[in-house]
C-alpha cells in the first residue's frame, strides 16, 4: 500500500495561514474519519496535533484545524509562528485494521 | 503521568533479530491498545503494527507480515517488538505509540522516546 501524499515542503510568512494537503484514496482517507497531523521537530518523537479529521487534543492551539473533502485531507496552520517550523504528517486508517501515514511535508515560517 | 519508556539503541548484523521494549506507566496497560511506528534517517512516518494488552492479539502491515512479532508481560507493563531477517532497510528509529481507551482509534497522543536500531555489517 503505498503512503499518502503530501507535498514535500510548505511555507508561510509569521502571522499569515498555510495549508497542507493530504491525498489518498476511497480505502483510506477517502473511507474513514480517523484521520490524524502529527508535527515532528528534528530529532524528537511526532505530536498529534488533529485526530478524527477535525479533532484538536487538549493542549494545540485552536490555530491548527482540519478537514476533508472526498479523499484529500487538509491542515491549516493560522497564524504562523516560529515553532510551528516542522514536518507535519497525516495518517489514516486504511482498512483491514491497518493504518498509513503520508509522506510528511517540512513547513518553513518565513 | 503517561510515559511511554523505550530500551535503548541497537546494532545487528544482517540476518539478525532485534527486540524493542516499551515499558508503560501511568495508565493500565491492558486499557489500551499499543501501535509500533519506525522512521528511517531522513525519512518519514511507517506504521508497523499494533497489539492489544488484554488479548494479545496483534495485527500487522503486509510487509512485515512474517518477520515480526508483538507480545506483552502485563506484570511489568511492558509491550515488545521483535523483527527478524534484518535488512540495511531495516536501519530506523523504532516508537512505541499509545492509541485511545479500549478501542482503535488510530491517533497516537502518546509516543515513547525511540529506539534507533542499526544494521550493519
Amino acid at each position: 500500500q503505498s503512503a499518502l501524499t503530501q507535498p514535500p515542503s510548505a511555507s508561510g510568512s509569521l502571522g499569515q495561514s498555510v495549508t497542507i494537503s493530504c491525498t489518498g484514496t476511497s480505502s483510506d482517507v477517502g473511507g474513514s474519519n480517523y484521520v490524524s497531523w502529527y508535527q515532528q521537530h528534528p530529532g524528537k518523537a511526532p505530536k498529534v496535533m488533529i485526530y478524527e479529521v477535525n479533532q484538536r487534543p487538549s493542549g494545540v492551539p485552536d490555530r491548527f484545524s482540519g478537514s476533508k473533502s472526498g479523499n484529500m485531507a487538509s491542515l491549516v496552520v493560522s497564524g504562523l509562528r516560529p515553532e510551528d517550523e516542522a514536518t507535519y504528517y497525516c495518517g489514516s486508517y486504511a482498512g483491514r485494521n491497518e493504518m498509513i501515514f503520508g509522506g510528511g511535508t517540512k513547513l518553513t515560517v518565513l | 503521568q503517561v510515559q511511554l519508556m523505550q530500551s535503548g539503541g541497537e546494532l545487528r548484523r544482517p540476518g539478525a533479530s532485534v527486540r524493542v521494549s516499551c515499558r508503560a506507566s501511568g495508565y493500565l496497560l491492558t486499557a489500551y491498545y499499543m501501535h509500533w511506528v519506525r522512521q528511517a534517517p531522513g525519512q518519514g512516518l511507517e506504521w508497523i503494527g499494533w497489539i492489544n494488552p488484554n488479548s494479545g492479539g496483534t495485527n500487522f502491515a503486509k510487509k512485515f507480515q512474517g518477520r515480526v512479532a508483538m507480545t506483552r508481560d502485563t506484570s511489568v507493563s511492558t509491550v515488545h517488538m521483535d523483527l527478524s531477517g534484518l535488512t540495511s532497510d531495516d536501519t530506523a528509529t523504532y516508537y512505541c505509540a499509545r492509541d485511545e481507551y479500549r478501542f482503535l482509534r488510530y491517533y497516537f497522543e502518546y509516543w515513547g522516546q525511540g529506539t534507533p536500531v542499526t544494521v550493519s555489517s
